[in-house]
């Protein structure tokens, strides 16, 4: 099965720098690659996504990346605020034998710290 | 849209009690997943169905564990009987088949099994 890698588990940062958080997978078949942010006591939200057919995408200050034959993805934060920190997860989906539904499995999370 | 909404938000039960959690999906979604998040081994996929259909159940630790989806609205995840060992947050997602790729998360339900 999909195995994703994420690193760093913590990442302190000071307001205005810039964070990025870095996932490898194992399955080449993968298309499907999200972004959650998990806030304190709530459910993940998700952020941004990348599907496998584009190598980066951004919206406003938060940007991904995908490197395909490298089976690794990232995660860009620019101008980080302090609202920023929270834990961030990376997730892949399984190509799921072309249905339209497929499990996401989770990286381990990045606990993000955005310093005033 | 109220988006997903998982009850109760928090339960504290003995071991060797029945636990059942609930979730409604966002409305006109299809696809329901149900998860564990622990320290220890993050984020799990437990079970997931489309059309009310169990399709994978392989993330589901063992029999104690039960999972149903009687119509599109409403879905249970029950322990019988309980183990500390099952303490964690449970979340419940959901997607669309227009947008199947997106998953939605709820609250999630913070169970104490002591």
């Amino acid at each position: 099965g999909e195995n994703v890698e994420q690193h760093p588990s913590t990442l302190s940062v000071q307001e205005g720098d810039s964070a990025v958080i870095k996932c490898t997978y194992s399955d080449s078949a993968s298309n499907y690659f999200p972004w959650y942010k998990q806030e304190l006591g709530k459910g993940p939200q998700l952020i941004i996504d990348i599907r496998s057919n584009v190598g980066e995408k951004k919206d406003q200050r938060i940007a991904v990346t995908l490197n395909k034959t490298a089976k690794h993805f990232s995660l860009h934060i620019t101008e980080t605020q302090p609202e920023d920190s929270a834990v961030y997860f990376c997730a892949a989906r399984g190509n799921a034998g072309g249905t339209s539904y497929g499990k996401l499995t989770f990286g381990q999370g990045t606990i993000l710290t955005v310093h005033p | 849209d109220a988006g997903v909404i998982q009850s109760p938000r928090h339960e504290v039960t003995e071991m060797g009690q029945e636990v059942t959690l609930r979730c409604k999906p966002i409305s006109g979604h299809n696809s329901l997943f149900w998860y564990r998040q622990t320290m220890m081994r993050g984020l799990e996929l437990l079970i997931y169905f489309n059309n009310n259909v169990p399709i994978d159940d392989s993330g589901m630790p063992e029999d104690r564990f039960s999972a149903k989806m009687p119509n599109a609205s409403f879905s249970t995840l029950k322990i019988q009987p309980s183990e500390p060992r099952d303490s964690a947050v449970y979340f419940c997602a959901s997607s669309s088949t227009g947008k199947a790729y997106e998953q939605y998360f709820g609250p999630g339900t913070r169970l104490t099994v002591t």
